[in-house]
């Protein structure tokens, strides 16, 4: 099973401000990897796909890259609406699917 | 657009089995180009995923869970299914059912559904 690991667990950032959150695969997942938010109460969203690939309806803001073992996913400048828990999910070697922890983006 | 619902009782008693289902509205559980999963999230912690089928039935499930999961499909009903037996406190948990082209991520999700292990 790939182990996913997302740093940091918590990012404070204000708004108006870029966020780079990192996640990285135990072993390589080529360019596999997906990037989802989610809000409290809420399911997750799709926001990134094919590590840089943004998902229909996703703000520009948002971008990702990397490939084999080390990804980011950026917000380019924070939105009041941005501040969330974001997950990395590799789909490379599955089954089983493999999330990250998390990352939490909050308000500075 | 293809929409994921899942219903199901919100309160188990430990030892019993969880049973929840997902409904697919506009769209067909049949298609050969999509996985159907279910998905976890325990209170305040990460996402777990826990198992698929295929339309033709075939699932796998997570090596984690594996003895205690099963999931169905009933394709009249444009709907699948799981059960987890033998379930305890660490079971509690908002249960997503959610969908995935083949090779793909996750793009559609349900809202989830709080199932709470007690007596």
């Amino acid at each position: 099973e790939i182990v996913m690991t997302q740093s940091p667990a918590t990012l404070s950032v204000s708004p108006g401000e870029r966020a780079t959150l990192s996640c990285r695969a135990s072993q390589s997942v080529s360019s596999n990897l997906a990037w989802y938010q989610q809000k409290p109460g809420q399911a997750p969203r799709l926001l990134i796909y094919a590590s840089s690939t943004r998902a229909t309806g996703i703000p520009a803001r948002f971008s990702g890259s990397g490939s084999g073992t080390e990804f980011t996913l950026t917000i380019s400048s924070l939105q009041s609406e941005d501040f969330a828990v974001y997950y990395c999910q590799q789909y490379n070697n599955w089954p089983p699917w493999t999330f990250g922890q998390g990352t939490k983006v909050e308000i500075k | 657009q293809v929409q994921l619902q899942e219903s199901g009782p919100g309160l188990v008693k430990p030892s019993q089995s969880l049973s929840l289902t997902c409904t697919v509205s506009g769209g067909s559980i049949s298609s050969s180009d999509y996985y159907w999963s279910w998905i976890r999230q325990p209170p305040g912690k990460g996402l777990e995923w826990i198992g698929y089928i295929y339309y033709s039935g075939s699932t796998y499930y997570n090596p984690s869970l594996k003895s205690r999961v099963a999931i169905s499909v009933d394709t009249s009903k444009n709907h699948f299914s799981l059960k987890l037996s033998s379930v305890t406190a660490a079971d509690t948990a908002v249960y997503y059912c959610a969908r995935a082209p083949q090779g793909g991520a996750f793009d559609i999700w349900g809202q989830g559904t709080m199932v709470t292990v007690s007596s």
